[in-house]
């Protein structure tokens, strides 16, 4: 079993929709859940964290964590075209040094 | 400018040539990272440096070897090449939980 499983997709929205995009994972001792995107030839930047349980909301983006069932969502309200991207999950912890775990990342897009 | 800059940008080379990556940073951060990515496999570790004399095994390091040559620069070798090396391949550096990431290097082994 992977560490951390996400559906690669692709995932394909009209401009408008509301957009899911979900991770499991293995390990309990993360502690930072993260999201980072990654637009086409270019390196992936971090867009929302959270730390431990809860949600965190940043404009259009909600990004939630529930350790209990090990699942974390990212949500995009009124997706945009400007955001057809390749999201990845990613978390870690100070056991193990901060060493990242990412997903495999959903790719997405975003019709005008 | 960039804060992490990796060089080449783009590379083909034949099987069984060694090549270098490099990767500079100007963030200051001690931790730097080597992730190759797949498509459908995400980013996949294969060295990492905590600091200059640090230097430790990801999970896909065989056939790749590291060197840190300051806390600036660390670079990614692959000593003789093989087709299932082509990938991107990306840099990054830490000082806590946020990794940034270089522009990335994409490399095919003919």
């Amino acid at each position: 079993q992977k560490e951390v499983e996400q559906d690669p997709g692709p995932l394909s929205v009209p401009e408008g929709a509301i957009v899911s995009l979900n991770c499991t994972y293995s390990n309990s001792a993360f502690q930072y859940f993260m999201w980072y995107r990654q637009y086409s030839r270019k390196g992936p930047e971090l867009l929302m964290y959270t730390y431990s349980s809860g949600n965190k909301e940043d404009g259009r983006f909600t990004a939630q964590v529930d350790k209990s069932s090990k699942y974390i969502s990212l949500f995009i309200r009124d997706s945009q075209p400007s955001d057809s991207a390749t999201y990845l999950c990613a978390m870690t912890g100070e056991t193990g040094g901060f060493k990242t775990i990412f997903g495999a990342g959903t790719r997405l897009f975003v019709k005008a | 400018d960039a804060d992490v800059t990796q060089t080449p940008r783009n590379r083909i080379t034949k099987t069984g040539k060694r090549i270098m990556l490099e990767c500079s940073q100007t963030k200051g951060h001690d931790r730097m990272y080597w992730y190759r990515q797949d498509p459908g496999l995400g980013l996949r570790l294969i060295y990492y440096s905590f600091d200059v004399k640090d230097i430790n095994k990801g999970e896909i390091s065989d056939g790749y070897s590291v060197s840190r040559q300051a806390q600036a620069k660390f670079s990614l070798s692959l000593e003789s090449a093989i087709p299932n090396q082509t990938a991107l391949y990306f840099c990054a550096t830490s000082d806590h939980y946020e990794q940034f990431f270089g522009p990335g290097t994409r490399l095919t082994v003919l």
